[in-house]
């Protein structure tokens, strides 16, 4: 049982270029998220999806796009990629809060993208 | 808005100490509190889940409880050993929005001291 796994682990990119950064998850979870960790600023919700095909904006949406075209995969997309964007990327799943005694949610190793 | 708040930022304690890590939150709505740690460079891995029915759970060497109705949440860790040294998070999860996202706190930095 894998979890939650993010790919890749580590990226450097130059300004303007795009990337695309996949979760995939093997515990059948409705919803899926993806985070960014920055110092001094928690993590912050970028984008979302809770079921396959569904997807909407988080707290700090500008500048990604996503798609949730299988249920077990989530993918983030930077069209331009900006010095700003430079952080970690964490993407977690979990069943729908809603069910007591589920709802845990499960993170993946993250994602170091430098901008430069 | 749902906030989350953990203090303190940081802490250092000797080796065996028992301490305690607090986590508070502006809204009592809640469905769920999960504690997390963080070592450096790594991901998040999932200690302990309170749902909101819930007083307490125990894990080992680690009790967290939940008190929803004043908005708090502690983490206790009976006798640190140095191995505890990590960030440790607490999130909330909330029903306002759509998304039921989890609301993070900035974390508590421990460092266990040999």
């Amino acid at each position: 049982n894998a979890g939650v796994t993010q790919t890749p682990k580590f990226r450097v990119l130059k300004t303007g270029q795009s990337m695309t950064l996949l979760c995939a998850q093997d515990m059948n979870h409705e919803y899926m998220y993806w985070y960014r960790q920055d110092p001094g600023m928690g993590l912050r919700l970028i984008h979302y999806s809770v079921g396959e095909g569904t997807t909407a904006k988080g707290e700090v949406p500008d500048g990604y796009n996503v798609s949730r075209l299988k249920k077990q995969n989530f993918l983030l997309g930077l069209e331009s990629a900006a010095p700003s964007q430079t952080s970690v990327y964490f993407c977690a799943s979990s069943f729908s809060p809603i069910l007591v005694q589920m709802g845990e949610a499960f993170f993946g190793q993250g994602t170091r993208l430098t901008v430069v | 808005k749902q906030e989350v708040t953990q203090i303190p930022a940081a802490l250092s304690v000797p080796e065996g100490e028992n301490l305690v890590l607090n986590c508070s939150f502006t809204d009592s709505a809640i469905y769920n509190l999960q504690w997390f740690r963080q070592d450096p460079g790594k991901g998040l891995t999932s200690l302990l889940l309170i749902q909101s029915s819930q007083r307490e759970q125990t894990s080992g060497r680690l009790n967290a409880s939940l008190d929803k109705s004043s908005g708090r949440s502690t983490l206790y860790i009976a006798a640190s050993q140095p191995g505890d040294s990590a960030t440790y998070l607490c999130a909330v999860r909330s029903p306002s929005g759509s998304a039921r996202q989890l609301t993070f706190g900035s974390g508590t930095q421990l460092t266990v001291l040999p």
